[in-house]
Parts: C-alpha cells; sequence; structure tokens
C-alpha cells in the first residue's frame, strides 16, 4: 500500500487559512469516510485533530476543519497561529490496513 | 488520566527479536480496539497493526506481516507487539495508540497515543 500525497510543506502569514491536501486512491481515500488527520510536534507523539473526513474531537480548536472530494482529502486551518507550527500527516483506511500520507510542514510565516 | 505508556525498546542485532510493552491507565481498556503504529528517525507515520477490543481479529501492515504479532492481556491492561526477524528498516520509534471506535467499531483514528520506545536494529 503507497503512501497518501501530502505537499511537503505550506505556509502563510498569521492569520491566513491554509489547506492541506491529502492524495489517495479510490482504494482508500475514496472508498472510505475514515480520514483523520494529525498534528507532530518536533519530539511529541502526534494528536487527532480530525476524524471520519470532518469531524473534531473535544478541545481541537474550530479552526481546524476537514473535508473530501473524490481521492483527495483536505485539512484547512483558519486564522494560522504561531502554535500551528508543526508537522500533519492524513491517514486513511483502506479495508485491511491504516497508510498514512507523506507529511506536510506547516510554518507560519 | 487516561495514558498509554510504551516500554521495552532497544538497541538489537538483525535477525533478533524483542518484545514491546503498552500499559494502559485512565480508560476501560478491554473495550477499545489498539493499534501499533512506527515512526523511523526524520520520516512519517506508519501504521503497523491493530488488535480488536475482543483479540478477535488482528492486521498487519504488508512490512511486518509474518514478522511481528499484535496481542493483548486485558488483566494487566497491557498490549504487546512481538517482533521477530528484526531487519535495519524496522528501526524506528514505536507508538501504541487507542482507536477512536468503541468495541465492536473500528474507526482507525488514533486518539490516545503514548510518548513512543525506540527501537534501533544495528549490527
Amino acid at each position: 500500500q503507497s503512501a497518501l500525497t501530502q505537499p511537503a510543506s505550506v505556509s502563510g502569514p498569521p492569520g491566513q487559512s491554509i489547506t492541506i491536501s491529502c492524495t489517495g486512491t479510490s482504494s482508500d481515500v475514496g472508498n472510505f469516510n475514515l480520514v483523520s488527520w494529525y498534528q507532530q510536534h518536533p519530539g511529541k507523539a502526534p494528536k487527532l485533530m480530525i476524524y471520519e473526513v470532518n469531524k473534531r474531537p473535544s478541545g481541537v480548536s474550530d479552526r481546524f476543519s476537514g473535508s473530501k472530494s473524490g481521492n483527495t482529502a483536505s485539512l484547512t486551518i483558519s486564522g494560522l497561529q504561531a502554535e500551528d507550527e508543526a508537522d500533519y500527516y492524513c491517514c486513511s483506511y483502506t479495508g485491511s490496513e491504516g497508510v498514512f500520507g507523506t507529511g506536510t510542514k506547516v510554518t507560519a510565516l | 488520566q487516561v495514558q498509554l505508556v510504551e516500554s521495552g525498546g532497544g538497541v538489537v542485532q538483525p535477525g533478533t527479536s524483542l518484545i514491546l510493552s503498552c500499559a494502559a491507565s485512565g480508560f476501560t481498556f478491554s473495550s477499545y480496539g489498539m493499534h501499533w503504529l512506527r515512526q523511523a528517525p526524520g520520516k512519517g507515520l506508519e501504521w503497523v497493526a491493530v488488535i480488536r477490543y475482543d483479540g478477535s481479529n488482528k492486521y498487519y501492515a504488508d512490512s511486518v506481516k509474518g514478522r511481528f504479532a499484535i496481542s493483548r492481556d486485558d488483566s494487566k491492561n497491557t498490549l504487546y507487539l512481538q517482533m521477530s526477524s528484526l531487519r535495519a528498516e524496522d528501526t524506528a520509534v514505536y507508538y501504541c495508540a487507542r482507536d477512536l471506535g468503541y468495541q465492536l467499531i473500528l474507526m482507525w483514528s488514533f486518539d490516545i497515543w503514548g510518548h513512543g520506545t525506540m527501537v534501533t536494529v544495528s549490527s
């Protein structure tokens, strides 16, 4: 199972909105609504930010939102803040296993 | 509080075996599916294995199938990963994580993570 494709880096000024894409295939992202997103700061364990494409766990800021169209899922961060600087990973169920994206480094310029 | 704590990592030679443990606390361990995931140094996340809440089903990534075995002991609130025939490419931080789903449901989303334990495979 090949990794899902994410841009290596995305950046924007504080206060702006950015979107991270996560492209898979009709066998994973396109076939299941079991897409999740994780935020990882350096040296820390990942944190769940979005599950089932667009649902936020309790305690996650509503500045984070998720969506999906066809084989591509997206994570949008509205009102970018310095604390949002981190690596972000998408993950999808494939029918038999989980597959992660290649990861995106988000920078607030 | 809800917590997962991994242990058992270390430096091992290629071809040898190692067992990782993950101690759970603060929630009803026996009601949740549990996963192992890993992250090679400077690399991205990789899903490794999952076990259902009752141990009835286990699934593995192709990269570890036949070499790794996931298990659980609900009496000890502990998850295990038995790793054999270790290779250099298995070098990574290994995380255990709780599935967001409850009992029969696996949501393939990981809401509670441990801090990780480092496994280095090197001669």
